[in-house]
């Protein structure tokens, strides 16, 4: 069975300092990958997503990059955090455009 | 464009039955259900796709109008269990991204 990974589950970061959030998809292959913030209360906001290796498309132009090194390894990177990124980060797969797995999500705080 | 839902909260007693609803401006491919309790992930609930499809899940259900371009989600008899927070999400193609919802906020009460 296919399970999606994420880590961290919380993270207190300063403001400008650099972030690195990942995601691991087992059990599939070639998977399509997402990365979403919801802030508290709020719906989800698709930020970027990926149909295969180093092929990214982003959704929300701001601070965030994300990269996929491997068929199922997402990576959520920012250089400078802002206030303003603080949320709860969400990756998901799915397989071609079927239905989305979420995993666990990170809490991430700015302060 | 996101979708809209409506109501955006509802609060109802165990055993009371709730639609929600989900329109959207533009013609739709699909659209998914997805259920999410405070703090958690959100959770697959079913989707449908463009042709008038009805699915049911247990108590849960879900409809697609292709015409009106738009969804409805049915629970009959809601439990405890159903309490959260229902996002629609919407394809407009075959390879599109989904755009979801602002979120319907679902209380059930003893």
């Amino acid at each position: 069975s296919q399970t999606i990974h994420q880590w961290p589950a919380t993270l207190v970061q300063p403001v400008g300092s650099p972030l690195s959030l990942e995601c691991t998809v087992e059990g599939t292959s070639n998977p399509n990958l997402y990365w979403y913030r919801q802030a508290a209360g709020r719906g989800l906001q698709l930020l970027f997503y990926s149909v295969g290796i180093g092929q990214i498309s982003s959704e929300v132009p701001q601070n965030l990059s994300a990269s996929r090194p491997q068929d199922r390894q997402f990576i959520l990177s920012s250089k400078k955090l802002l206030l303003s990124d603080s949320g709860f980060y969400l990756c998901a797969w799915s397989l071609r455009n079927y239905e989305q797995y979420f995993g666990p999500g990170t809490r991430l705080t700015v302060t | 464009q996101q979708p809209v839902q409506s109501p955006q909260a509802v609060i109802l007693r165990e055993g009371e039955d709730a639609v929600i609803n989900c329109s959207s401006s533009k013609a739709l491919y699909s659209v998914h259900w997805y259920r999410q309790k405070h703090g958690e992930a959100p959770v697959f609930l079913m989707i449908l796709l463009k042709g008038g499809e009805q699915k049911g899940h247990d108590k849960i259900s879900a409809s697609f109008n292709e015409k009106k371009q738009q969804s409805s989600l049915y629970l009959t008899a809601s439990q405890l269990s159903y309490s959260g927070t229902y996002f629609c999400g919407t394809a407009y193609n075959q390879g599109g991204k989904l755009i979801f919802g602002q979120g319907t906020e679902l209380s059930v009460k003893p």
